[in-house]
């Protein structure tokens, strides 16, 4: 089946700087992914969607000049947290769909520590 | 008003016996598809199973089932014979309408399996 990877798996940063997450699909293409966060024992929020070759596409509530995404291509799509204060530390993944089927699915996430 | 209602946030099952964990949604949009997953204490969310909202059967995957009832607006997920790798975290999530992978969760349910 499709498969989603992202990466880093876990990432420590210092306050003030910034980290970039990668998602790609690696079996299919994405025209469309999605960025979601998740804080502990908290259900999955959408931030965004990122569309291939235009702008991303930003849910109410969040910074776009924070959380920049950018998706060039088909088959990955990546988030980078700018200037990361230590409320930014969650946990991010992404999905996407193969447009051959119905099915959404997830990369494994990126545990983010802002120290 | 929840988009998508899990009412369990904990259930214990026995090992070789069925559990059912509960969903309803809310929607006035005729296709929406409904999906189910799993996700372990690693982060990652594992698709179990997917219904449209047009599908006139219900879905099944291996150990997997999903009791869709339209009129009740409920797609409760069966795992039949449960594992001890069951325990984990499942999410149900609604897609809503047709032209969107956007997906709205639910509050997600613990699920226990013990020997």
């Amino acid at each position: 089946g499709a498969v989603v990877s992202q990466h880093p798996s876990r990432v420590i940063c210092k306050s003030g700087t910034s980290v970039k997450i990668e998602c790609r699909s690696l079996d299919f293409q994405a025209t469309t992914m999605f960025w979601y966060r998740q804080f502990p024992k908290k259900s999955l929020m959408l931030m965004a969607t990122s569309n291939e070759g235009s702008k991303a596409t930003y849910e109410q509530g969040v910074e776009k000049d924070k959380f920049l995404i950018n998706h060039a291509s088909l088959t990955l799509s990546t988030l980078t947290v700018t200037s990361a204060h230590p409320e930014d530390s969650s946990f991010y993944i992404c999905s996407g769909r193969d447009s051959l089927g119905n099915t959404i699915y997830f990369g494994e996430g990126s545990w983010l520590t802002v120290v | 008003a929840q988009k998508i209602t899990q009412t369990q946030p904990g259930m214990f099952v026995q090992e070789k016996e069925a559990v059912t964990l509960d969903c309803t949604y809310d929607t006035s949009d005729p296709s929406y598809g409904l999906f189910w997953y799993k996700q372990p204490s690693s982060g990652e969310m594992i698709f179990l199973i997917y219904q449209g909202s047009y599908d006139q059967q219900n879905a099944t995957e291996g150990r997997y089932s999903l009791n869709f009832q339209k009129a009740r607006k409920s797609a409760n997920l069966v795992i039949s014979a449960s594992q001890l790798g069951d325990s984990a975290m499942y999410f149900c999530a609604m897609r809503e309408g047709r032209n969107t992978d956007k997906l709205i969760f639910g509050t997600g349910t613990r699920l226990q399996v013990f020997p």
